[in-house]
């Protein structure tokens, strides 16, 4: 059982660039979420997830696109990378929004 | 939006109890109250929750206030692999609100 997985762990891009996180549960959740964290802060909360073919958006959801196709897979999506998404992203899921939240091992972002 | 306040840092000695407080004083009646921490370099991990009474397993206990306005969670011998991030979260059952402060960063020393 690998709970919540993500990759990659590092990325480094370049202003203008374009890539997509990806994150993936293997518990049946159906809530996923996507949080970013710059340095000495707590989570912003990006785009969620209540179950395949649903998503909406967080507290700073501009710049990030988000798709869920699958309950297992909710990749997060950059179209043109900023210096300002500079940071670790992380992703979540739950088997319900009052349910314990299981995170992923996290990936850094470098935007040059 | 259900905001929590906790302190920026708190400071142990290793084999003590640690009380970390956390305000919530414009909580609902169906706000659960969650505490994850985050240890360093990894992504955060569930402690425990609850919603009126006290909560105990195997990793803290959870003593939340009989008015809800504030909790606190108390780990019963501290150790260095309890040094993390620790953030008190309030659980309003809306998925847009799920909102994680700075937390309390807990030192622990020998």
């Amino acid at each position: 059982n690998a709970g919540v997985t993500q990759t990659p762990k590092f990325q480094v891009l370049k202003t203008g660039q374009s890539m997509t996180l990806q994150c993936a549960q293997d518990m049946n959740h159906e809530y996923m979420s996507w949080y970013r964290q710059d340095p000495g802060m707590g989570l912003r909360l990006i785009h969620y997830s209540v179950g395949a073919g649903i998503t909406d958006q967080g507290e700073v959801p501009n710049g990030y696109n988000v798709s869920r196709s699958t309950t297992e897979d909710f990749p997060l999506r950059l179209l043109s990378a900023a210096p300002s998404q500079t940071s670790v992203y992380f992703c979540a899921s739950s088997a319900g929004l009052r349910e314990t939240q299981y995170f992923g091992p996290g990936t850094r972002l470098l935007v040059l | 939006d259900a905001k929590t306040t906790q302190p920026n840092s708190m400071e142990s000695n290793e084999e003590e109890p640690v009380h970390l407080p956390c305000n919530h004083s414009t909580i609902s009646g169906t706000d659960y109250i969650h505490w994850y921490r985050q240890l360093p370099s990894q992504g955060p991990e569930y402690v425990i929750h609850g919603l009126t009474s006290n909560v105990n397993n195997r990793m803290a206990s959870l003593a939340i206030a009989e008015d809800r306005k504030s909790s606190t969670l108390i780990l019963h011998r501290a150790t260095l692999r309890d040094a993390a991030v620790y953030y008190c979260i309030l659980n309003t059952g809306t998925a847009s609100k799920l909102t994680f402060g700075t937390g309390t960063r807990l030192q622990v020393t020998l």
